[in-house]
């Protein structure tokens, strides 16, 4: 069992609906990432998060420590938005671990 | 600030051939990290370095080594590469004490076919 869970894998959306795309953890965690990679392959961190909730333009982030689950949201989906999502953890050590990754397509 | 640079962006490499990926990073960060991405798979971290000078295994080391002889770089090398070590490489980097020190920062990737 992968230690980072994401659903769904794919996802297909008509521009400007609400987006979630769900992960879950198995390990003690110090920071909760959500990242973004491009058609193009770029990766960029959008959050770090260990508790609550952050919100950037019209993406939020949300993680319940408890339950070991985080979100990503967007609100007013656009095509821009199309690329992968990716969820990973860091522990108390120096390391990483990357879920799968969520691919997003919005439809216009 | 070019942030993290990787060198080279594409290759072609046969079966046995030795090649060494360069990563370069401008912001002074401690910690630097090498991933592989493959289809299906999640970013997997192959080695990475807490300081100038030390490198330690990640979940995938078998077939390479690295080197971080000055803080800004981090080699990997690939000794006799195989077709199994086609894949896109990642390097990434992070500081300590910043506001967000625990965020990575990704170089832009290099796709490596072994034939």
């Amino acid at each position: 069992k992968n230690e980072v869970e994401q659903s769904p894998q794919n996802l297909t959306a008509q521009e400007g609906e609400f987006i979630t795309i769900n992960c879950s953890y198995s390990v003690g965690i110090s920071a909760l990432h959500w990242l973004q990679q491009h058609p193009g392959g770029g990766i960029v961190s959008l959050f770090m998060l260990s508790s609550g909730k952050k919100k950037h333009g019209r993406l939020i982030a949300t993680i319940n420590i408890q339950e070991k689950h985080s979100s990503l949201h967007i609100t007013a989906s656009h095509p821009r938005d199309s690329a992968v999502y990716i969820c990973a953890a860091s522990g108390r050590d120096d390391k990483i671990i990357f879920g799968k990754g969520t691919r997003l397509h919005i439809l216009p | 600030n070019a942030g993290v640079t990787q060198t080279p962006k594409f290759r072609v490499l046969k079966t046995g051939q030795s090649m060494t990926l360069l990563c370069a990073q401008d912001m002074n960060h401690e910690y630097m990290y090498w991933y592989r991405q493959d289809p299906g798979m999640g970013l997997r971290l192959i080695h990475y370095s807490v300081g100038e000078g030390t490198t330690a295994k990640g979940e995938v080391p078998d077939g390479y080594n690295v080197s971080r002889l000055k803080k800004q770089n981090f080699l990997l090398g690939l000794e006799s590469a195989a077709p199994s070590q086609t894949s896109v490489y990642f390097c990434a980097s992070r500081g300590l004490g910043q506001r967000r020190y625990n965020e990575q920062f990704f170089g832009p990737g290099t796709r490596l076919t072994v034939l």
